[in-house]
């Protein structure tokens, strides 16, 4: 079964100052999704990846799929305390369901 | 309208006790699902309906049963809980089922405390 690891596990940077999550794949990513959650709410879609190479921006937040299609990477530009929260990305099982990795938990120090 | 919404927010019941959760979206999508998430965990999956019908189980208890009586609603129907089964349940849309770069949205949960 497909398993996604993400990197770091916790994040805790300056406001201001910019920063990556990563998202690594067992298998070949067929759509790739980041969510983010604040602690014991819902999830918030934030983007999806379908294609090798792929980028996609939102306001201050810029993601991209590898061209291999195995690895995503979520950079923050400029970070805000509004950025705070836990960052998932997940996998469409052969268009099932959603898996995810098990987050990564960002501060933003003002 | 691309809410799915989620009641209720917050449910406290001893292990005897049957009570449901209700999910809702009027976004026309297909496929519905629950999730189940303990503290510090990711998301996992327990159910999908695509169509109205239940197209996944991952093996989930009976204690736990799912209900999907129209295309805007999902319910889930708790029964003889245990402890361990305490923690946010999430509901999530998508257009359909069976295709990929199927984005899902996500209700706001249901926090479940089994005492």
């Amino acid at each position: 079964s497909q398993e996604l690891e993400q990197s770091p596990q916790s994040l805790i940077v300056q406001e201001g100052k910019n920063l990556t999550i990563n998202c690594t794949s067992s298998k070949t990513l067929y759509g790739l999704y980041w969510y983010k959650q604040k602690y014991g709410e819902g999830l918030i879609f934030l983007m999806m990846l379908q294609k090798g190479g792929e980028e996609k921006s939102h306001e201050k937040i810029t993601a991209k799929l590898d061209e291999k299609k195995q690895q995503s990477s979520l950079h923050i530009t400029a970070s805000q305390p509004s950025h705070a929260g836990i960052y998932l990305c997940g996998a469409d099982q052969a268009g099932t369901a959603l898996i995810f990795g098990k987050g990564t938990t960002l501060s933003v120090s003002s | 309208d691309t809410e799915v919404t989620q009641t209720p927010k917050h449910l406290v019941m001893g292990m005897t006790n049957k009570k449901s959760l209700k999910c809702e979206q009027h976004m026309g999508h297909r496929a519905m699902y629950w999730y189940k998430q303990k503290a510090k965990k990711p998301p996992e999956l327990m159910f999908v309906y695509s169509y109205e019908k239940l197209s996944i189980n991952e093996s989930v208890p009976s204690r736990f049963s799912p209900e999907c009586p129209n295309s805007s609603l999902l319910n889930l129907h708790l029964h003889a809980l245990q402890p361990e089964d305490s923690a946010l349940y999430l509901c999530a849309s998508s257009q359909t089922q069976g295709s990929s770069y199927n984005e899902q949205f996500f209700g706001p949960g249901t926090r479940l405390t089994v005492l």
